[in-house]
């Protein structure tokens, strides 16, 4: 599976947008860009996934650039339990590759008041 | 169903002794994944099954592990002769079979070897 870059840690004021990048400058083209989030003490939680298009749903959008070399996860009215680390990670499918996530070291947000 | 359930939350042992936690899935979800973090750490992966077959296993997964999932409902994660080093949070996460849903994970294991 690709490697992914994030930012170790970034800061967001709330109620405005959180904007996370991630760097998978090695994706394959079969290979799906997933965004999950672990606030502290509990598992991880799914955000979002995509391929190639934008998407989005109730908790956040995915911008994924055209050559899919990086992605920007948007939280668009950061709150204070927006607070986590996020976690980039690229997916390739196939029942025998297992589908296992491998998580990097994600980038810890931090909502300030 | 609430989601992904792991007991118990938190487990403190003497080294040398055997541990088991259980994790009950998601009911209908035929993917189940086990994974291990460490403090500071993003999880990492142990050890996948498909129904009740593990289809699956890290290297991370030494032969004090074992895992099972009997009958492809709640699996238990064994560690025998328990080491310091196993302390860790030991998270379990069900998926159906489409790709185009993410893992629901539970909220962990706490092991702490003393």
């Amino acid at each position: 599976d690709a490697k992914t870059t994030q930012p170790t840690s970034m800061d967001c004021a709330e109620g405005r947008a959180a904007n996370l990048p991630c760097n998978h400058s090695t994706i394959s083209g079969n290979e799906y860009v997933y965004w999950y989030r672990q606030i502290h003490s509990q598992g991880p939680q799914y955000i979002i996934h995509g391929l190639k298009n934008n998407e989005t749903n109730e908790m956040a959008s995915l911008i994924i650039t055209e050559d899919r070399k990086s992605s920007t996860l948007i939280l668009p009215h950061a709150t204070l339990r927006d607070t986590a680390v996020y976690y980039c990670i690229v997916r390739r499918p196939g029942y025998n590759a297992g589908n296992m996530l491998t998580f990097g070291g994600g980038t810890r947000l931090m909502v300030k008041p | 169903d609430t989601g992904v359930s792991q007991n118990p939350r938190h487990k403190i042992t003497k080294r040398g002794q055997n541990v088991t936690f259980r994790c009950d899935p998601i009911s209908e979800h035929n993917r189940l994944y086990w994974y291990r973090q460490t403090l500071g750490q993003g999880p990492e992966f142990l050890t996948y099954f498909q129904n009740e077959a593990q289809l699956e296993k890290s290297r991370l997964l030494s032969d004090r592990f074992s895992a099972e999932r009997p009958k492809g409902s709640f699996s238990t994660l064994e560690i025998q002769r328990t080491e310091q080093g196993d302390s860790a949070m030991y998270l379990c996460a069900s998926s159906p079979d489409s790709f185009n849903y993410g893992y629901t994970f539970g909220s962990g294991t706490r092991l702490t070897v003393v």
